[in-house]
């Protein structure tokens, strides 16, 4: 199952409506987690199930999902969202991720 | 609170070997599956092995798949990644992770260790 993720690099302002597109290939039903790494970090879990917010994520972060089409939306961003976002499936293996998507603080 | 914490990496010459270990902690390690995804340099994720909470059933990546050897020492609460026949393409970040069985996320992930095949 390939992952197609776009944009690849946005650049935003604080406050802006941000949106990151994931495609799947093929049906995974909703299973598909998003994940945040900061520059020298491991990955952070944000989403799972298209749209389950983990414990602890700012409520500004909501993902959702139409058909194979995936989307992770940051309602209002902010300076510390500054990262790369990821896309996985866990629907079987192998497991993969989409190419990420660099955030950038205008 | 959950750690995983990865030891073992370092530099290594191209057809060499290297074994990765990772320590856990905080949670009740034979209730999930550990894997290794790894990070190459300026690149993305890529998801390299997974095992069992028993350590029954194992998963590998093409990439890795007849070089790597994946394994898990419950009494110990550590995972182990067994890298053979390395190859400069094989220079990443590599990350320990674990999940629930079944289809499930990556809910906690370890810091990394280095690796680095060079001449």
């Amino acid at each position: 199952i390939q992952l197609t993720q776009s944009p690849s690099f946005l650049s935003a302002s604080v406050g802006d409506r941000v949106t990151i597109t994931c495609r799947a290939s093929r049906a995974i039903s909703n299973d598909l987690a998003w994940y945040q790494q900061k520059a020298g970090e491991a990955p952070k879990l944000l989403i799972y199930t298209a749209s389950t917010l983990e414990s602890g994520v700012p409520s500004r972060f909501s993902g959702s999902v139409s058909g194979t089409d995936f989307t992770l939306t940051i309602s209002s961003l902010q300076p510390e969202d500054l990262a790369t976002y990821y896309c996985q499936h866990y629907n079987t293996y192998p497991l993969t991720f989409g190419g990420g998507t660099t955030v950038e603080i205008k | 609170e959950v750690q995983l914490l990865e030891s073992g990496g370092g530099l290594v010459q191209p057809g060499g070997s290297l074994r990765l270990s990772c320590a856990a902690s905080g949670f009740t390690f034979t209730d999930y599956v550990l894997a290794w995804v790894r990070q190459a340099p300026g690149r993305g994720l890529e998801w390299v092995s997974s095992i069992s909470h028993n350590g029954v059933n194992i998963e590998y990546a093409d990439s890795v798949k007849g070089r790597f050897t994946i394994s898990r020492d419950n009494s110990q609460n550590t995972v182990f990644l067994q890298m053979n026949s390395l190859r400069a393409e094989d220079t990443a970040v590599y990350f320990c992770a674990k999940k629930y069985p079944k289809s499930s996320p990556f809910d906690h992930w370890g810091q990394g260790s280095l690796v680095t095949v060079s001449s």
